[in-house]
């Protein structure tokens, strides 16, 4: 079946760090691809995505690509801030029409001063 | 603007007690969803309504049920909320028409969640 895996946190690093999170995803299908970011206490939001092979998401300073030879999309931020401190979630959608999306387990990072 | 709302963001109930949880949006979507998120979790999807089709996941338990009365409004009910019931519910939309359009990207927009505890 359709799954993502990524890496388990939680992640700590310092202010301005680089930050690599970790994505993979099953092969089925032509999916597009999503990260989510969830901060304390709030619903899961958008905050990046690609839609096919060689894309390139980005926003707010994170970039993730979608790789088909390596069936990944790993997150990185060049220079983490305190504020970016939130629950991170990989996900995928099978294309055409209605597709469920499948979420991975989530990567706790916790940025500190 | 919050597009997608829930309420309320905090319920609590006793055990068997039944549960209302709602979610309105302002965009128009066609698709609702509701999941549960459990404490350092995947979200898990409950079921969903493609237009005024219901879909209910297979391994959704009985206990749960959802109505649609209208585009904006989607209701979730617990009917005897158990203490493994406890968790975030997050209430979500997509506009998916198949057409391929702008705005059929799949992406999924949440709102702040309604967090049950049951005691």
């Amino acid at each position: 079946g359709n799954s993502v895996t990524q890496m388990e946190g939680p992640v700590t690093l310092s202010e301005e760090a680089f930050l690599t999170i970790n994505c993979t995803y099953t092969a089925t299908g032509y999916p597009s691809l999503f990260w989510y970011v969830q901060y304390p206490g709030e619903g899961l939001q958008l905050l990046l995505k690609a839609t096919k092979a060689d894309d390139k998401g980005s926003n707010k300073g994170f970039e993730a690509t979608y790789r088909k030879e390596t069936t990944s999309f790993h997150l990185e931020k060049g220079s983490v801030q305190v504020s970016d401190s939130a629950v991170y979630f990989c996900a995928r959608m099978n294309s055409g029409g209605y597709q469920k999306v499948t979420f991975g387990t989530g990567t706790k990072l916790q940025v500190i001063p | 603007d919050a597009m997608v709302i829930q309420n309320p963001r905090y319920q609590v109930t006793q055990f068997g007690k039944p549960v209302t949880l709602s979610c309105s949006q302002t965009l128009n979507h066609n698709v609702m969803y509701w999941y549960q998120q459990k404490s350092s979790q995947a979200p898990k999807l409950l079921f969903h309504y493609y237009d005024k089709d219901f879909n209910n996941e297979a391994d959704t338990p009985d206990n749960f049920q959802s109505r649609r009365p209208n585009t904006s409004f989607c209701f979730l009910d617990i009917r005897s909320p158990g203490l493994g019931d406890a968790a975030m519910y997050l209430c979500a939309t997509s506009s998916i028409r198949g057409t391929g359009g702008p705005r059929d990207t799949g992406e999924l927009f949440f709102g702040e969640g309604s967090r049950l505890t049951v005691l």
